[in-house]
């Protein structure tokens, strides 16, 4: 199956902008999802599509795509936004049905 | 309010099967496309398989690590999404999560349970 790249870790001073990326040759074909994961919580959606934030995610998170490089941008990163970030979109491999995750990014803020 | 709400998890010994539940509310289940996912202690995020909708034949994708031992069901009448496993490995042991398909996004997904627990360990 394919596979998505996420960088482990990340670090952001609060009110910086910070990029979170995914890499992955199904990005070439396929828009990312990007889903913000607390400790002890469920995964909750806050990327989808070109740039589609769900309704109650603030405007501060926004998405990016270039070649197989999807990107998830928070800028003016508070507090609340330390979490575990994942990326997600379909498989281009053999199983082309499937779906693919990202490893996740630990976020955190200085 | 959507709501997924899974149970059945719990501590099985390798081999052996167990069948999880998710019961949804809050909209119209049959209309969406259904897909677990999970969660081994400490890792990361691992997709298990979806169904479709009705309209779209009810088919199933899978991982391809729990391909045939695994069966994804639903019940549209109950809006109950199942996950069957059988022939269950220690590697199987994560927090499983039943989340709803955005339309015909097959790799989105707008909302997501609790989780229950699955433990397989002799």
């Amino acid at each position: 199956s394919s596979e998505l790249t996420q960088d482990p870790a990340v670090s952001v001073a609060l009110g910086q902008t910070v990029r979170i990326t995914c890499q992955g040759d199904s990005l070439r074909s396929y828009y990312a999802s990007w889903y913000q994961q607390k400790p002890g919580q469920a995964p909750v959606l806050v990327i989808y599509g070109k740039n589609n934030r769900p309704s109650g995610i603030p405007d501060r998170f926004s998405g990016s795509s270039s070649g197989n490089t999807a990107s998830l941008t928070i800028t003016g990163a508070q507090a609340e936004d330390e979490a575990d970030y994942y990326c997600n979109s379909r498989d281009s491999s053999g199983n082309h049905l499937g779906v693919v995750f990202g490893g996740g990014t630990k976020l955190t803020v200085l | 309010e959507v709501q997924l709400v899974e149970s059945g998890g719990g501590l099985v010994q390798p081999g052996r099967s167990l069948r999880l539940s998710c019961t949804a509310s809050g909209f119209t289940f049959g209309d969406y496309a259904m897909s677990w996912v999970r969660q081994a202690p400490g890792k990361g995020l691992e997709w298990v398989g979806f169904i479709r909708s009705k309209a779209y034949g009810g088919t199933t994708e899978y991982a391809a690590s729990v391909k045939g031992r695994f069966t994804i069901s639903r019940d549209d009448s109950k809006s109950i999404a199942y996950l069957q496993m059988n022939s269950l490995k220690t590697e199987d042991t994560a927090v499983y999560y039943c989340t709803r398909v955005l339309g015909d996004i097959v790799a989105t997904y707008d909302y997501w349970g609790q989780g229950t627990l699955v433990t397989v360990s002799s």
